[in-house]
């Protein structure tokens, strides 16, 4: 079991460009969640699937964040237009029944 | 709605001193209380989770007890290490499999 995977570790775009972040859970969990981490706001909530449906996003920036979740081994996280204050480290976790939470190693995204 | 309060932000301890990081919740449902730990640089993992009232859960030298009466789950250590510096963050289970996150609490131990 690798663990919740997410690529890429980094990524660095100029300001206005759009990025895609990628998260394939742990297989056979039911539940893949998304967050932001800064140091300033800490961790938060942005969206979540169950069963590949979205459930909850309502910590998503509206106008430029989205997330989907076309099947069972994968959901990406896109950002159009970044700005600099999209600078932070995404986290992908999943879990199989609302349990325990396994998190991914996180994209550190860095719009410069 | 439910929510989650750790009230130190952050915590500074000389090593081999005991700790004790606060955690309150509130729910309307019965809880699940989890303590996750991050390391710098890496992602939260789990450390403790609790649903059974006024039962010591521990890990790692670490220990809590879930009291309904008080809808609290303290982490404690009794004696901590250079190794347990780190980000420390309660959490709740919501009824429909979301948690519900505490601020965290920065933990630094010094020598």
């Amino acid at each position: 079991n690798a663990g919740v995977i997410q690529t890429p570790r980094h990524k660095v775009t100029g300001k206005g460009q759009e990025a895609t972040l990628w998260c394939e859970p742990i297989s056979g969990h039911s539940a893949v969640f998304w967050y932001r981490q800064t140091i300033v706001q800490g961790l938060e909530f942005l969206t979540y699937f169950r069963n590949q449906a979205p459930i909850d996003d309502s910590g998503m920036p509206k106008e430029r964040f989205s997330a989907q979740m076309p099947n069972q081994s994968h959901s990406t996280l896109k950002i159009q237009s970044t700005q600099p204050q999209d600078s932070a480290v995404y986290l992908c976790a999943s879990s199989l029944q609302g349990l325990e939470v396994f998190f991914g190693k996180g994209t550190r995204l860095t719009v410069v | 709605g439910d929510s989650v309060t750790q009230t130190e932000g952050l915590v500074t301890l000389t090593k081999g001193l005991p700790v004790m990081l606060n955690c309150t919740y509130q729910t309307t449902y019965s809880p699940f209380l989890f303590w996750y730990v991050q390391h710098l640089n890496e992602a939260p993992k789990l450390l403790l989770k609790s649903s059974t009232d006024n039962k010591r859960t521990e890990h790692q030298g670490f220990y809590a007890t879930l009291h309904k009466s008080s809808s609290s789950f303290h982490l404690q250590k009794s004696s901590v290490q250079l190794s347990d510096s780190a980000l420390y963050f309660c959490a709740l289970s919501h009824s429909n499999y979301q948690l519900i996150w505490g601020s965290g609490t920065k933990l630094i131990i010094k020598p």
